[in-house]
């Protein structure tokens, strides 16, 4: 089974900075598909952000944007002028596209947001 | 979130008694899953279905079955629960084109006495 890390538990950034978050996987697929995922205290599950892992040019989402290193097996999400309500956990997935429908999460990052 | 429900919310048990935790989707989507979420664990996997009356375990399937009977509901069964199943469930689906992500139901807080 893949496994993803997510190697900081905790994270704090001030308001209008920039903070990335990092997540590693394990795999030996050579096509598959990555997701963030954010969970404020209301504790929905909400999607973030996906990158394909055949494209090699980085997903955005408006203030959201990934860091794929492909060899370095790495998924960094840069969120940019952080704003209050981006406090929450997030979750990096990954998504075989072979074999199975599984997805494999992180154990998550807390971010927090000092005003 | 793409028409997921979760019943109940939130509910609180005793040990030893039977619980059913309910997941009904609107979206026709095939495949669904039935996490948990406990603190430093993230999301895991207990159990998975790739359609009506078919389902596989995850990896922490120990204690919980479940059924399909229909494509728009999901049910996960704690057959005589403990206190290690406190925790907060989640059902998810997602359709079978593989970029999709999964879409989550709010969740079901479940507390065991």
């Amino acid at each position: 089974a893949q496994t993803v890390t997510q190697s900081q538990p905790e994270m704090s950034v001030q308001e209008a900075e920039t903070v990335t978050l990092s997540c590693t996987y394990d795999t030996s697929e050579s096509d598959y598909y990555l997701f963030w995922y954010k969970q404020p205290p209301s504790r929905q599950m909400i999607l973030v952000i996906r990158q394909e892992a055949y494209k090699q040019q980085n997903a955005t989402e408006n203030r959201f944007s990934v860091n794929f290193q492909k060899a370095a097996k790495s998924f960094s999400l840069k969120i940019s002028d952080s704003q209050l309500g981006d406090a929450a956990m997030y979750f990096c997935a990954y998504r075989s596209a072979g074999t199975g429908n599984q997805f494999y999460f992180g154990t998550g990052t807390s971010l927090t947001v000092i005003p | 979130d793409a028409g997921i429900t979760q019943s109940p919310r939130h509910k609180v048990t005793e040990t030893g008694t039977p619980v059913t935790l309910r997941c009904h989707q609107t979206e026709n989507h095939r495949y669904m899953y039935w996490y948990r979420q406990d603190p430093g664990h993230g999301l895991r996997l207990i159990h998975y279905s790739y359609g009506v009356k078919d389902t596989d375990k995850g990896e922490v399937s120990d204690g919980y079955s479940v059924s399909r009977s229909k494509t728009e509901d999901f049910l996960l069964t704690l057959e005589s629960a403990t206190s290690s199943q406190t925790s907060v469930y989640f059902c998810a689906t997602t359709g079978g084109l593989r970029n999709q992500p999964q879409h989550f139901g709010d969740g079901t807080r479940l507390s065991i006495l």
